[in-house]
């Protein structure tokens, strides 16, 4: 059973440009949440998607950040406008059950770098 | 909002030592437990976890306790290796701890 991939592990963008990073959570799971993880630091929640479903965004910057979780394909979470302080290891989560009081399992991770 | 502290914020054993890490956290409410080991350059993985009904689990070398009165809950790791060097995180209901520093000196 393949683990939570993510791809790419390394992007480089430019100020202003657009970064997408894609999720693919472990078989059998429908539940897929998304950190930011800045150096020397914890991971700090950003959003949490079920199929076709927002279910929790509360950790998301209101500007510039989206997600989705399609009926097919991979969990996107997408960076528009990129700025320096976007520069981060983003760190995708897939469980099993409902909720976030519950295992998560996670990807190696986007290190995202903004030049 | 839920806060989450850890400590010590480094440490370093020597090898079979063993070594423990306590987490904090402020929200009555929360009710599962884990502890995550993050290896430099991945992401981190689940070692442990235990829920607010339970206060004591273990897994080999690995042991969790939970303090729902006092609201901690601790990592124990007995016949420490170098293998177990990584940074340590508590995530009470998935809200992450800054992390802590283990070096196990050979």
């Amino acid at each position: 059973n393949a683990g939570v991939m993510q791809n790419p592990r390394h992007l480089v963008r430019r100020r202003g440009q657009e970064a997408r990073l894609r999720c693919s959570p472990m078989k059998g799971h429908s539940h897929v949440y998304w950190y930011r993880q800045l150096p020397e630091e914890g991971l700090k929640f950003m959003v949490y998607l079920q199929k076709e479903n927002i279910i929790d965004e509360s950790g998301m910057p209101k500007e510039r950040f989206s997600a989705e979780f399609p009926k097919e394909g991979p969990s996107i979470l997408r960076i528009q406008q990129v700025v320096r302080g976007d520069s981060a290891a983003y760190f995708c989560a897939s469980s099993p059950n409902r909720g976030r009081a519950y295992e998560q399992y996670f990807g190696p991770g986007t290190r995202l770098t903004v030049t | 909002g839920e806060n989450v502290e850890q400590h010590p914020s480094t440490l370093s054993v020597q090898e079979g030592d063993s070594a423990v890490i306590k987490c904090t956290y402020s929200d009555s409410a929360s009710n599962y437990f884990p502890w995550y080991k993050q290896e430099l350059g991945k992401g981190p993985q689940l070692i442990i976890d235990i829920r607010s009904n339970v206060g004591e689990k273990k897994d080999q070398r690995i042991a969790v306790t939970l303090n729902k009165t006092a609201k901690h809950f601790s990592l124990h790791i007995t016949e420490t290796q170098p293998e177990d060097s990584a940074v340590y995180f508590c995530a009470p209901d998935m809200r992450f701890g800054a992390g802590t520093r283990l070096t196990v000196k050979p």
